[in-house]
């Protein structure tokens, strides 16, 4: 089954600690991408990676950091969170006009 | 500027009428249009999309939508809404000629459908 998996699925951090927000799928795509939703804005891009060790910056890259190390997985970073990203963040994996999306990661950062 | 505009926050529909959740774009060329759902504390679900071919395109749960060229509109319809219809509803397109993942989202609409 296809599938793109985000972990964890809620969580409360305070300012400044580190996170990371995991993402997995498993159609080989090439194509991922980091969203956050937030009321009244709809869904923005954060950042995208075209495939291994290609990533660029999308509308609303600031505070944010990614990797991809391999094809299967693009984890989002916050260095030093802060309010403001309070959000709901969601993974896609992409092929053609195929887009497949996580389940959600509901970050709280007090 | 390339933008997807939902006009209305919220729809309200009795079970049983129709519904139209509406949709217009302002991107250059011809863009591919999407339509995604959201359920609470759901991910994104895929509805529709239009690539080329026939203005109507017919989706998930019975859900359809017309692309107008000349409007620059990708509506959303059912003929006889569901309770269990009342979600987040998103229009999306992508810009042709840019990144294969660059989807360009609206606000948002959300449905409520009353028994």
């Amino acid at each position: 089954e296809a599938q793109v998996t985000q972990n964890p699925r809620y969580l409360i951090t305070v300012t400044g600690k580190k996170l990371t927000v995991t993402c997995s799928q498993n159609m080989n795509h090439e194509y991922m991408s980091w969203y956050r939703q937030d009321p009244g804005l709809g869904l923005r891009q954060i950042y995208y990676s075209m495939n291994v060790e290609v990533t660029d910056k999308g509308d609303v890259p600031e505070g944010y950091k990614v990797s991809r190390k391999e094809k299967r997985n693009f984890p989002l970073i916050l260095e030093s969170p802060s309010p403001n990203q309070t959000s709901l963040y969601f993974c896609a994996s992409i092929r053609g006009t195929e887009a497949f999306f996580g389940q959600g990661t509901r970050l709280t950062v007090v | 500027a390339q933008s997807v505009a939902q006009p209305e926050d919220q729809v309200n529909v009795a079970e049983g009428n129709p519904l139209t959740v509406k949709c217009t774009y302002s991107v250059s060329g011809n863009p591919y249009l999407f339509w995604y759902v959201q359920y609470p504390n759901r991910g994104l679900q895929f509805l529709l999309k239009y690539i080329t071919g026939d203005n109507l395109v017919k989706g998930s749960y019975g859900f359809e939508a017309e692309f107008n060229k000349s409007q620059t509109s990708f509506h959303l319809k059912k003929p006889s809404a569901l309770v269990s219809d009342s979600a987040l509803y998103f229009c999306a397109v992508r810009v042709p000629g840019g990144s294969q993942g660059n989807l360009i989202f609206g606000k948002g609409t959300k449905l409520s459908v009353k028994p």
